[in-house]
């Protein structure tokens, strides 16, 4: 069964800290995407990647980077989270025209305190 | 600038009924509309929708697109207590791998 993996379904974290979300497919995807969730405002994109090394802004990068060292690993950086990063990440990874639509990871709830 | 659009946000409904979930879509190169149900975790696919399949059906779901009104809707008959969940829609555009997903709609549906 094909699979995205996020590392953590549940993390709390202090204002400040620099936090790693880590997302893992095991599909040979090329394309690899993070997305924010939160009621009323539907999935935000944050960044995306095509292929390894590379990577392009989404919708919402500001406090954000990534990191996609091997094909299969797609890296979430908070480099100073703060409260209002709060939310629900989604990692998501495609073929490269996403006719198919994304196979998703089953998300990390952080809490910034 | 391409876009998607869900109504309701939210619906609150009793078991038995049946209910319709809108999707909009403003896109410049349109190749598929996607439909998900999220519970507590990942999205799971539901349908997939395109030019060459406009009607699709499983069990009590099932979903249209309207070409012509760039639009699809969500139908679930004799809804249960398992249907609450987020339904999210999204068109994939032919010219990138980058879904473009709409607002989502919760539903809850009690006993």
């Amino acid at each position: 069964d094909v699979k995205v993996t996020q590392s953590s379904r549940y993390l709390v974290k202090r204002t400040g800290e620099k936090v790693f979300l880590e997302c893992v497919q095991d599909m040979d995807h090329e394309n690899m995407f993070w997305y924010r969730q939160d009621p009323g405002l539907g999935l935000r994109l944050i960044y995306f990647s095509y292929d390894v090394k590379m990577k392009e802004k989404g919708d919402i990068p500001e406090g954000y980077s990534v990191s996609r060292e091997k094909k299969e690993r797609f890296s979430l950086i908070l480099e100073s989270a703060s409260t209002n990063q709060t939310s629900m990440y989604l990692c998501a990874s495609s073929t490269p025209q996403g006719y198919y639509g994304y196979t998703f990871g089953s998300g990390t709830r952080l809490t910034v305190v | 600038e391409d876009k998607v659009v869900q109504s309701p946000l939210s619906l609150v409904v009793h078991e038995g009924d049946t209910v319709t979930l809108n999707c909009s879509y403003e896109v410049t190169n349109f190749r598929s509309l996607l439909w998900y149900k999220q519970e507590k975790k990942a999205p799971t696919f539901l349908f997939m929708l395109t030019s060459s399949g406009i009607e699709k059906k499983s069990g009590r779901l099932s979903s249209i697109l309207d070409k012509k009104e760039l639009s699809s809707i969500l139908n679930i008959t004799a809804t249960q207590t398992g249907d609450s969940a987020i339904y999210l829609c999204a068109v994939v555009p032919s010219n990138t791998g980058k879904l473009i997903f709409g607002q989502g709609t919760t539903l809850q549906v009690k006993p």
